[in-house]
């Protein structure tokens, strides 16, 4: 079955640093979101993406997040200056269709020191 | 908040018991998802159900879905040591929306 990858596994940074989340989902897909967890809490929604623009943000994807989609195959978050809270699992995922299930990345743990 | 709720947050069963989780939500839905988390992993789907379907069946998986009362739930029959795991419901909105949200999550622990 095809898989959507994401790099690295583990991200350390330091706090305000900024970091880039990468994410290659499913090729034909067309939406794509970012979701993140913090140790064994909810999975909380960040972003959703469709059609090169965003589709839907959270209150939690403030200024100092941006996606991005650069080259067709890759979809990118970035972190401009992180926080200790900001600490947490992010998962990237994409569907082909709206209203289909959700194929989801491994994630990438992130923790800001 | 279109925010589902899990219920219970945790059940510890025999394996070859059955489990059964629930989800309630608040709004409206086009679809309401079930996935599996292992610990520290990706989440992987189970089951899709429409708003328009009553129940669905996948292997030993069972999905019953309300939408008077805003509810589902999902059935583990036969459960094995291997069914340990996160569960969690996700739901789309009915309209205008693009986001699916999860819902708190159900640990199930299936001692062998």
């Amino acid at each position: 079955e095809p898989e959507v990858t994401q790099t690295p596994s583990h991200q350390v940074t330091q706090m305000g640093q900024e970091v880039i989340l990468r994410c290659v989902p499913i090729s034909n897909h067309l939406y794509f979101y970012w979701y993140r967890q913090i140790l064994g809490q909810k999975v909380e929604f960040l972003v959703s993406f469709y059609n090169n623009e965003i589709s839907e943000k959270s209150e939690i994807f403030d200024d100092q997040f941006s996606v991005e989609r650069p080259d067709g195959s890759n979809f990118t978050l970035k972190i401009r200056s992180t926080k200790l809270e900001d600490s947490a699992m992010y998962f990237c995922a994409s569907t082909g269709d709206w209203g289909e299930k959700l194929f989801f990345g491994s994630g990438t743990q992130l923790s800001v020191l | 908040s279109q925010q589902g709720e899990e219920d219970p947050q945790a059940l510890s069963i025999q394996e070859g018991e059955n489990a059964t989780m629930n989800c309630s939500y608040k709004t409206s839905i086009n679809n309401l998802q079930w996935y599996r988390q292992n610990s520290g992993r990706g989440l992987v789907h189970l089951i899709l159900i429409r708003s328009n379907e009553r129940e669905k069946h996948s292997g030993r998986l069972r999905v019953t879905l309300d939408t008077s009362k805003k509810s589902s739930s999902l059935l583990i029959t036969a459960s094995r040591a291997a069914d340990t795991a996160s569960y969690f419901c996700a739901t789309d909105g009915a309209s205008g929306t693009y986001k699916y949200i999860f819902g708190t999550g159900t640990r199930l622990k299936v001692l062998a």
